[in-house]
């Protein structure tokens, strides 16, 4: 069993629509990062989360450190925000382990 | 300010040999950190490195090694290569503080024939 488990693996939307990727991790953690990465590898930081709730335009992301779960949402969808969101906890010092992924398809 | 920097960004390498790749980090950051992506294994976590001294390792063979500079720039180095070693390499840089995000530079592509 994976050490962070994100779902769903794959989820096509259409514009406007709200969107939710979860994810779960197994053990205490210092902080979870939600990362956006687009076709071409480039890997984007969203957020870094060690309690409660954060917001970036129409990104927010939350975490229950009691339940170990994370969501990610995005709110009016946009085809520009088609990509890979990786769910990452990190130990110390960047010890980082990765989920497998969301591949968010947003169609016009 | 500029961001992170990794040079090259293709390499292709024939097995048995010995690669280095490099990343320069955001200006005043001084932890670096190094991870391999591959569509089988996802994004691993390599190691990390402050001020010229490797603080974390991840599961891999001594193969992966690294080395990081006054100057925070910082190398890493795969020797006897194997078909499994294609890759990106990503590297990311922060200020090494509890709020501070990851910055990662857009990876180097290795291909392994």
């Amino acid at each position: 069993k994976n050490e962070v488990e994100q779902s769903p693996q794959n989820l096509t939307a259409q514009e406007g629509e709200f969107i939710t990727i979860n994810c779960s991790y197994s053990v205490g953690i210092s902080a979870l990062h939600w990362l956006q990465q687009h076709p071409g590898g480039g890997i984007v930081s969203l957020f870094m989360l060690s309690s409660g709730k954060k917001k970036h335009g129409r990104l927010i992301a939350t975490i229950n450190i009691q339940e170990k779960h994370s969501s990610l949402h995005i709110t009016a969808s946009h085809p520009r925000d088609s990509a890979v969101y990786i769910c990452a906890v990190a130990y110390n010092n960047n010890d980082m382990r990765f989920g497998a992924g969301t591949r968010l398809t947003v169609k016009p | 300010k500029a961001g992170v920097t990794q040079t090259p960004r293709y390499l292709i390498k024939t097995r048995g040999q010995q690669v280095t790749l490099s990343c320069s980090p955001i200006s005043g950051h001084r932890s670096v950190s190094w991870y391999q992506q591959t569509p089988g294994q996802g994004l691993q976590f390599l190691f990390e490195y402050f001020s010229e001294t490797q603080r974390n390792k991840g599961n891999f063979p001594g193969r992966f090694s690294g080395r990081q500079f006054s100057n925070s720039r910082s190398e890493m180095n795969v020797s006897t290569l194997e078909l499994g070693d294609s890759a990106l390499y990503l590297c990311a840089s922060s200020q090494d503080r509890d709020d501070s995000p990851l910055h990662f530079g857009n990876g180097t592509r290795l291909t392994v024939t």
